[in-house]
């Protein structure tokens, strides 16, 4: 079946655009969770829905980034006035709630801001 | 507060001989879940294992076994007689479990595996 997609695979921007970034879960997954990978380093969690509603955003690192989810699917995380930091892999997971708690990652976006 | 220590940035091995991949973790929780990870080259993460807290007993899969030790706080991975497709980065995780809810995870840092001919 298929699995976690992401687009677009690679976003090259300009310091202070805006940028979205796009999730599509594994059909039927109610948990869907954003990350972040610096080069070299381990993931960062970012935000986590259950459903439409982010019950965590502790991850968040500033104002200028958001994420929404509609129809328990697809989700968008936007990032404001991008900065250099800012580049990294943006990953997405998704889970079926239930005591498994695997996630399953899509392939990310390669995101570097110029 | 939640932590993943993976003390091992890189190791390096010779194909066929055995390596292990220490994880060790901090939590205040009882009850959690512990999982291995590998990202290869190509960069998508692979699930291998996903361990509760309740359940000490150690895994094997094929060349790939897993030693819980609660006592210690320790989650390590053994790959036994590796082979070259083995060469990846290994990340160790830790998720809350709360009933009925999911939750982030918390990674370590990851281990570089590389394994030559």
């Amino acid at each position: 079946g298929a699995g976690v997609s992401q687009s677009p695979s690679n976003k090259v921007t300009e310091k202070g655009k805006d940028v979205e970034l796009r999730c599509d879960p594994i059909s039927g997954h109610t948990a869907l969770y954003w990350y972040r990978q610096r080069l070299g380093q381990g993931l960062e969690f970012l935000i986590y829905f259950q459903g439409n509603s982010a019950p965590d955003k502790s991850g968040l690192p500033s104002d200028r980034f958001s994420a929404e989810r509609t129809g328990e699917s697809v989700s968008t995380l936007t990032i404001q006035r991008t900065q250099q930091e800012d580049s990294a892999v943006y990953l997405c997971a998704s889970s079926l709630v239930s005591l498994s708690y695997e996630q399953y990652f899509g392939p990310g976006t390669r995101l570097t801001v110029t | 507060a939640q932590k993943v220590t993976q003390a091992q940035t890189e190791i390096s091995v010779v194909e066929k001989e055995d390596v292990t991949l220490d994880c060790v973790y901090e939590t205040r929780d009882t009850t959690y879940y512990l999982f291995w990870y590998k990202q290869p080259p190509s960069g998508e993460l692979v699930f291998l294992i996903r361990r509760n807290s309740f359940d000490e007993q150690n895994e094997i899969s094929g060349r790939y076994s897993w030693n819980f030790q609660k006592s210690t706080s320790s989650f390590n991975f053994t790959i036994t007689a590796s082979q070259v497709v083995d060469s990846a980065v290994y990340f160790c995780a830790l998720s809350e479990a709360y009933t009925g809810t999911a939750s982030k995870l918390t990674f370590g840092t990851g281990t570089r595996l590389q394994v030559t001919l």
